[in-house]
């Protein structure tokens, strides 16, 4: 079945640093991916939507500016949290759309000290 | 505003039946799909149902009614394994777009 995978599936990162993440589609063609995030036993929240080769829709509350998204091709997204603080720690996690169903990827468990 | 409403935790005992309803309130639909999540990892896929109506797969089951904004997901002969939490999402505007549930916790014991 199809895969998506993330990288990396855990990072620490010191307070104001730039963490960087992808999603790649390891057996198909997305067009949009999705980036998720949760916060410990809480629900996901869509932050927004990924469209390969055009700017990617936010959802609301979620600063543009502070977590960039790139989808640069039809099989990698990344997202970057900049300037990260402890109140980004959190799980990140995409999701893409194949041709019957949605796939999530592993997700990334970033923590910020 | 959009909401979705589903118990936060249930517990059960091995081979039994639960069931973990649903309701909604958003200003699209698309269709209800269900996930199961275990600790420290991510989703996975168990069900959509786009139309009204029950579709069974293996040991769960999930059930659609748009009328009354409202489903469920059965999970029947309960293991162990199925301790997990489960989410309900509804799609409002594309396939891949979902709005997720607060999840149930299901908790199965011997």
């Amino acid at each position: 079945g199809a895969v998506v995978s993330q990288h990396p599936s855990r990072v620490i990162c010191k307070s104001g640093t730039s963490v960087k993440i992808e999603c790649r589609s390891l057996d198909f063609q997305a067009t949009t991916m999705f980036w998720y995030r949760q916060f410990p036993k809480q629900s996901l929240m869509l932050m927004a939507t990924s469209n390969e080769g055009s700017k990617a829709t936010y959802e609301q509350g979620v600063e543009k500016d502070k977590f960039l998204i790139n989808h640069a091709s039809l099989t990698l997204s990344t997202l970057t949290v900049t300037s990260a603080h402890p109140e980004d720690s959190s799980f990140y996690i995409c999701s893409a759309e194949g041709a019957d169903t949605q796939y999530f990827g592993p997700g990334t468990r970033l923590t910020v000290l | 505003g959009q909401s979705l409403e589903q118990p936060s935790e249930v517990t059960a005992v091995e081979g039994a039946i639960v069931q973990i309803n649903c309701t909604y309130q958003t200003s699209g639909f698309y269709g209800l799909s269900w996930y199961q999540q275990h600790d420290g990892g991510a989703p996975t896929f168990l069900s959509y149902n786009a139309l009204d109506g029950l579709e069974e797969t293996g040991r769960f089951s999930s059930f659609l009614s748009r009328s009354d904004s409202y489903g469920y997901l059965l999970l029947q002969e309960l293991q162990m394994k199925d301790s997990a939490s489960y989410f309900c999402a509804v799609s409002t505007d594309s396939w891949g777009k979902f709005q997720f549930g607060a999840g149930t916790q299901v908790v199965v014991t011997p």
